[in-house]
């Protein structure tokens, strides 16, 4: 049983460029959720995807955007990339209306801005 | 402020010797509570779920205390292997929408021989 992945592994941006980020969940699960996570700080909740339509939204701006598919699958783009969006992007997948708070994350993307 | 805090550490632990620390959080309407380990480099994998009446698993003992809304883990024995980031975690979401985790910034453990 495959659990979330993540493509790419490590990824080099420059300023103003735009990115996508791509997430496959875990099996049997429909929500996914992307957090962003500063070096030295924990998880901050980016927003979480079900049925196609995203629920919840963290404290991000606009530039942040995403996108489930009808596998399930989740992609993450944010727009005009600042040095300050250098980070480790993680997501994570769980099924919906259980709220055991375990949600598993794959193994994330590491982005740097240049 | 942010809603979950956390003292950074790092906690330096002999080997065999028992820790504890803690986390607080600002919502009093937050639903569940748990403990999250990340290893360096790595995601964060759920360690325990935190129960207001306690809970152990094995060497781990996780309490919550709503009135003063902080949420504690000790850990007994330490391992070398117990050298993580410890994320306190409070799920504030309802449930019909699922899982929206607020992390604190983590607190770092090193076990040392």
């Amino acid at each position: 049983d495959a659990g979330v992945t993540q493509s790419p592994t490590h990824l080099i941006k420059t300023r103003g460029q735009q990115v996508t980020l791509r997430c496959s969940p875990k099996s049997g699960h429909d929500t996914v959720s992307w957090y962003q996570q500063a070096l030295g700080q924990g998880p901050q909740f980016i927003f979480q995807y079900y049925e196609e339509e995203e629920r919840q939204r963290g404290n991000f701006p606009d530039r942040f955007s995403g996108h489930q598919f009808p596998n399930y699958s989740s992609e993450l783009n944010v727009n005009a990339l600042l040095l300050g969006d250098s980070a480790l992007y993680l997501c994570a997948s769980s099924p919906l209306g259980v709220a055991t708070g375990e949600a598993f994350f794959g193994q994330g993307t590491r982005l740097t801005v240049v | 402020r942010k809603e979950v805090e956390q003292d950074p550490g790092p906690f330096n632990v002999p080997e065999g010797a028992t820790v504890a620390f803690n986390c607080t959080y600002s919502n009093s309407a937050s639903q569940s509570f748990f403990w999250y380990r990340q290893d360096c480099r790595k995601e964060p994998k759920l360690l325990m779920s935190v129960y207001s009446s306690g809970n152990e698993d094995g060497r781990f003992t996780a309490q919550l205390n709503r009135a003063s809304q902080y949420i504690s883990l000790l850990i007994r024995d330490s391992k070398l292997s117990d050298s993580a980031t410890y994320l306190c975690v409070v799920n504030g979401g309802p449930r019909a929408a699922g899982n929206k985790l607020t992390f604190g910034g983590g607190t770092r453990v090193l076990v040392k021989p």
